[in-house]
């Protein structure tokens, strides 16, 4: 059974911190997935990597694929209140995705 | 703008009470997913749909059923909903490459109450 771990699962900050989420497995993903999710809404799909070792940046947010594909993070830089939510990664395998356990981040102004 | 589009949003059902949620796009992607998310939990995957092959998860409960009429529609229909169904059901759809499936493009869900 594939499993994605997700760490930490709550994050409490204050406006301008800094911060890391992990995302780690045993198992090989053909690519990651980092969603946002607000209260009531869907996931909103952040950035897909694929390349071993690859790294994205999307605004305050860089995403980095580790080199055996096993692994995940996303640092996000002088982190804001409207990044609050729920940040989920999934690993791509198969047609279907497996989930982490999600990290709610709270960013206090 | 393409997208997944949810309705209703939210809905409020009796318990044993049938209930129909649908899910369309505009995306044309040919896998359409069902989930169900309870709070603050990773997605949790019900069945998908690869163009009209149905493919059940192994612990999806029975009172879960689902239909795919043509490519731009997918329904999750709840037979008899029980307390412990109240959650939100997430749309999602995504698109088969060669060497894999592409991302997955969630709609807004809908939000199910069970009195």
């Amino acid at each position: 059974t594939q499993l994605l771990e997700q760490s930490p699962q709550f994050l409490s900050i204050q406006e301008g911190e800094n911060l890391t989420v992990y995302c780690n497995s045993s198992s090989v993903f053909s690519s990651l997935q980092w969603y946002r999710q607000e209260p009531g809404e869907g996931p909103v799909l952040l950035v897909t990597v694929v390349t071993g070792g690859e790294v994205k940046k999307l605004k305050r947010l860089t995403f980095q694929f580790g080199d055996a594909r096993k692994d995940s993070s996303l640092h996000i830089t002088a982190a804001q209140p409207g990044d609050t939510g729920l940040y989920l990664c999934a690993g791509g395998n198969t047609g279907k995705l497996i989930f982490g356990q999600g990290t709610t981040l709270q960013v206090k102004p | 703008d393409a997208m997944v589009i949810q309705n209703p949003r939210y809905q409020v059902t009796q318990f044993g009470k049938p209930v129909t949620l649908s899910c369309s796009q505009t995306l044309n992607h040919n896998v359409m997913y069902w989930y169900q998310q309870k709070s603050s939990q990773a997605p949790k995957l019900l069945f998908h749909y690869y163009d009209k092959d149905f493919n059940n998860e192994a612990d999806t409960p029975d009172n879960f059923q689902s239909r795919r009429p043509n490519t731009s529609f997918c329904f999750l229909d709840i037979r008899s909903p029980g307390l412990g169904d109240a959650a939100m059901y997430l749309c999602a759809t995504s698109r088969v490459l060669a060497g894999g499936r592409e991302t997955q493009y969630f709609g807004p869900g809908t939000r199910l109450l069970v009195l």
